[in-house]
């Protein structure tokens, strides 16, 4: 069976830090993959998404970055934190079943920059 | 502009009641929609989808209910348990052959209590 990953459940970083959050998908190959983040009180908001190795799209302009060196492995990076980087991240990737693609989510990284 | 708007905001009932929430979109074009619960701290699990051509579907205690025509959808509970207590998410997507571009609701927070 697939199962998804998140490391870390946590994190407290200061202003100005740089982040990395990974998350691997086990069970599947050539998954489409996505970055979502999630502030208190308001939906999902897509980051980034990817079809394959090194493909990354990006859909808001912001202070983070996505990558995909491996087929199963999608990380989100920021050089530098702004106190408007906490939130709930969730990567989440997507397998089809009847012709619509069902969605699957890990199990988050709550970031708290300070 | 492409939007999924829920109500109410938040729900609070007693265990064993049943419970209806709504959700409204404006989303085109149209391909399915989603129910997600989402517990606190966690990542959102499906529970239902359907396409446009489905009026309602059911997940064990779960029914979901579409109507396309007027753009609404809403999820019953039925005999309510204390482990229904989460956010409730609908979600929309406009393409049946990928899911970069799913447009989410900010849920209904459901509280069961005893």
């Amino acid at each position: 069976s697939q199962t998804i990953h998140q490391w870390p459940a946590t994190l407290v970083q200061p202003v100005g830090s740089p982040l990395s959050l990974e998350c691997t998908v086990e069970g599947t190959s050539n998954p489409n993959l996505y970055w979502y983040r999630q502030a208190a009180g308001r939906g999902l908001q897509l980051l980034f998404y990817s079809v394959g190795i090194g493909q990354i799209s990006s859909e808001v302009p912001q202070n983070l970055s996505a990558s995909r060196p491996q087929d199963r492995q999608f990380i989100l990076s920021s050089k530098k934190l702004l106190l408007s980087d906490s939130g709930f991240y969730l990567c989440a990737w997507t397998q089809t079943a009847s012709g619509v693609y069902e969605q699957y989510f890990g199990p988050g990284t709550r970031l708290t920059v300070t | 502009k492409n939007q999924v708007e829920q109500s109410p905001q938040s729900l609070i009932i007693l265990e064993g009641k049943n419970c209806t929430l709504q959700c409204n979109y404006t989303v085109s074009p149209f391909s399915n929609l989603r129910w997600y619960k989402q517990d606190t701290g966690r990542g959102p699990v499906s529970l239902t989808i359907m396409t446009f051509s489905e009026n309602t579907k059911s997940n064990g205690r779960y029914t979901a209910t579409l109507d396309a025509d007027t753009k609404q959808s809403s999820l019953h509970i039925t005999a309510s348990q204390l482990s229904d207590s989460a956010s409730y998410i609908c979600v929309v997507s406009p393409r049946p052959w990928g899911t970069d571009k799913l447009i989410f609701g900010t849920g209904t927070r459901l509280q069961v209590f005893p």
